[in-house]
């Protein structure tokens, strides 16, 4: 079975504070994606990123950064120097390498408030 | 370029009436899914439409249905409606290129509740 966990469901911190986000997934899947999506209190699920199963290489994007192992079924991310503007919810879902289907199983979520 | 456009926003109705809701996509963005998003249950697959035909359905019941058209545009059904069924109903659109993980594009939802 195919399953996205998101343990933490809920972080505060300080503005400038760095914010780990953890993510694990199961599946039996050999090739997959991975994806990060953020949603602010207006509802729409915004795109961060996505990652093929087979690149481990980790990325940043300004303050953002993903770290993907494999080996522990893990895809966390980090904001550096959080900022009030990143309070949303974050989801973590996994998605297929398919010829038919773009389906994501989502995970539970994890509440991001950040604090002036 | 737009982004996609679920109309309405918000819709309220009561238990036993029938609802639709619809979504349009990024242009050029051929499948269509729908999810369904709870505090109890999270965000779940509804279902996902590719050239107006079907190719995925979610765990749900045959009270929940939707179409596509030629233009790509969905819309999604909900008859019998139960309190359960108050929610956040996303649309998402892809490219939906073959043999990729397609980065699929949210709308801002439309938030049913049912009384």
């Amino acid at each position: 079975a195919q399953k996205v966990t998101q343990a933490q469901t809920e972080i505060s911190v300080v503005e400038k504070e760095d914010v780990t986000l953890d993510c694990v997934y199961e599946t039996r899947d050999t090739t997959y994606y991975l994806f990060w999506y953020k949603q602010p209190p207006s509802g729409e699920l915004v795109f961060l990123i996505r990652r093929n199963s087979f690149d481990e290489q980790n990325e940043i994007s300004g303050r953002y950064s993903w770290n993907f192992q494999k080996s522990t079924s893990s895809f966390n991310f980090t904001i550096t120097a959080s900022q009030v503007v990143d309070s949303a919810v974050y989801f973590c879902a996994l998605g297929p390498q398919s010829y038919n289907t773009d389906k994501l199983i989502f995970g539970t979520g994890t509440r991001l408030q950040v604090f002036p | 370029k737009a982004g996609v456009t679920q109309t309405p926003r918000y819709l309220i109705k009561t238990r036993g009436q029938q609802v639709t809701l619809s979504c349009s996509p990024i242009s050029g963005h051929r499948s269509v899914s729908w999810y369904q998003q709870t505090p109890g249950q999270g965000l779940q697959f509804l279902f996902e439409y590719f050239s107006e035909t079907q190719r995925n359905k979610g765990n749900f019941p045959g009270r929940f249905s939707g179409r596509q058209f030629s233009n790509s545009r969905s819309e999604m059904n909900v008859s019998t409606l139960e309190l359960g069924d108050s929610a956040l109903y996303l649309c998402a659109s892809s490219l939906a290129v073959r043999g990729e993980g397609n980065i699929q594009y949210f709308g801002a939802g439309t938030r049913l509740s049912v009384l």
